[in-house]
């Protein structure tokens, strides 16, 4: 019944290792997107796909390669994680690009990097 | 570049009190704003989202106006809950479907 699911919750790895979370909508939607939330709770975009096309790279590091294998699904790798990369991660969804619909979040991940 | 500011940091409040908590945004071209709730270890919960042609939105106890000119928002809770305690988010959408957020106000509403 969950809108917006992302897997794992929780992981924990070490640094230089490689490793992706996975999101999943129900929605039916056109748009996800990838936000990152800091320690200090501040959250920034990271990435954006419409119809499994990117639209939005917010300057982020290479280490970080988003795909979306179909209009459901937007999953994130990360190479060579740093001490940095610690963050909670969330992913979205909204229906197109237009400007009146809300964007739906997913749980979260919490990536510990030691 | 846009950016979003929220006043204050944290609010705690006795149950029963009306409160108001405000947003700022720098960058008055913007095509909605979206106010959020996010619980701890939880994710975002949308509350309302007000179009740039609009000046508010209601939903049961919420209230939130905006102010596109000036660059602000407000929101408006009636009759606060200890339920309500949570951490409040206002965002702005801008083109290209950029969302930025504001660092959040925490609320703490005490029984």
């Amino acid at each position: 019944d969950t809108a917006v699911s992302q897997t794992p919750k929780y992981l924990v790895t070490q640094m230089g290792n490689d490793k992706s979370i996975k999101c999943e909508q129900n929605l039916g939607h056109d748009t996800m997107y990838w936000y990152k939330q800091d320690s200090k709770k501040f959250l920034k975009i990271m990435f954006s796909y419409n119809n499994k096309e990117l639209i939005i790279n917010e300057t982020v590091p290479n280490r970080f390669s988003p795909k979306s294998p179909d209009k459901a699904h937007l999953n994130l790798h990360i190479n060579s994680l740093e001490l940095g990369d610690s963050a909670v991660y969330f992913c979205a969804s909204r229906g197109g690009l237009a400007g009146d619909s809300e964007q739906f979040f997913g749980p979260g991940t919490r990536l510990t990097v030691l | 570049k846009q950016e979003v500011t929220q006043i204050p940091a944290a609010l705690s409040v006795p149950e029963g009190e009306n409160l108001v908590l405000n947003c700022s945004f720098t960058d008055s071209a913007i095509y909605n704003l979206q106010w959020f709730r996010q619980d701890p270890g939880k994710g975002l919960t949308s509350l309302l989202l007000i179009q740039s042609s609009q000046r508010e939105q209601t939903s049961g106890r919420l209230n939130a106006s905006l102010d596109k000119s000036s660059g602000r928002s407000t929101l408006y809770i009636a009759a606060s809950q200890p339920g309500d305690s949570a951490t409040y988010l206002c965002a702005v959408e801008t083109s290209g479907s950029r969302l930025t957020f504001g660092e959040g106000t925490q609320l703490t509403v005490n029984p």
